[in-house]
């Protein structure tokens, strides 16, 4: 069953501007992880972010993670027209067996 | 040398027909997934391996057969196509599963129409 929810659907921006993305989740988890997908390739792993933490950066990224919400944010700061791809969350399933992933946010980062 | 492969990357056929997607891991993860991208992007897992064994079947028909001959293959053999197959089929690994399990690798993909 579907764990995440990514908001927006589709997000469109000119180059420079920051980018932020949510998603929302349903259960308990032990961590949380985002997702880049260009067109017609495979997922890349972005960031993974604990439950214990709050925040998490990585170059231009930065997420953060409100379990009391069950809710993360990703926000890619000074975006360039190369980010221009789908970003996905996901979480633990409910077995903890494999990860879960959300309908994921399209971003166009227009030059 | 590419971390997760997967062939063929694309794959036409008729309704009714039986073909197989390979997918071979050289990173030396226990587990591997089988995951399907709809037309609308949404991601579903199908099937997760540990060591060849079978740890995950998503309420997926059993024309979907996966196979595990070794810990770094896992194929995807499909029998009697419908149109409703079509999609893109995803290979991943990861180093490990359950509590643990990180970052998933994934495989380029192998885009399947059914005609």
């Amino acid at each position: 069953s579907q764990q995440g929810e990514e908001d927006p659907q589709a997000l469109s921006i000119q180059e420079g501007e920051n980018a932020t993305m949510n998603c929302s989740y349903k259960t308990s988890i032990n961590n949380l992880q985002w997702y880049r997908q260009n067109s017609g390739r495979g997922l890349v792993h972005l960031i993974l972010i604990r439950s214990n933490e709050r925040e998490k950066h990585s170059g231009r990224l930065r997420v953060t993670l409100d379990t009391s919400k069950k809710s993360s944010s990703l926000l890619i700061t000074a975006s360039r027209a190369a980010d221009t791809a789908s970003y996905f969350c996901a979480t633990p399933n409910s077995g903890y067996s494999t990860l879960t992933f959300g309908k994921g946010t399209m971003l166009l980062v227009s030059p | 040398d590419t971390a997760v492969s997967q062939t063929p990357k694309y794959l036409v056929t008729q309704m009714g027909n039986d073909k197989s997607i390979k997918c071979e891991q050289n990173l030396g993860h226990d587990t591997m997934y089988w995951y399907k991208q709809d037309s609308k992007k949404f991601l579903k897992i199908m099937f997760s391996y540990n060591n060849k064994e079978l740890i995950i079947n998503e309420t997926v028909p059993n024309r979907f057969s996966p196979k595990s001959p070794d810990k770094a293959h896992l194929n995807l053999h499909i029998n009697s196509l419908e149109l409703g197959d079509s999609a893109v089929y995803f290979c991943a690994s990861s180093l490990r599963t359950g509590a643990n399990t990180g970052e998933l690798f994934f495989g380029e993909g192998s885009r399947l129409t059914v005609l």
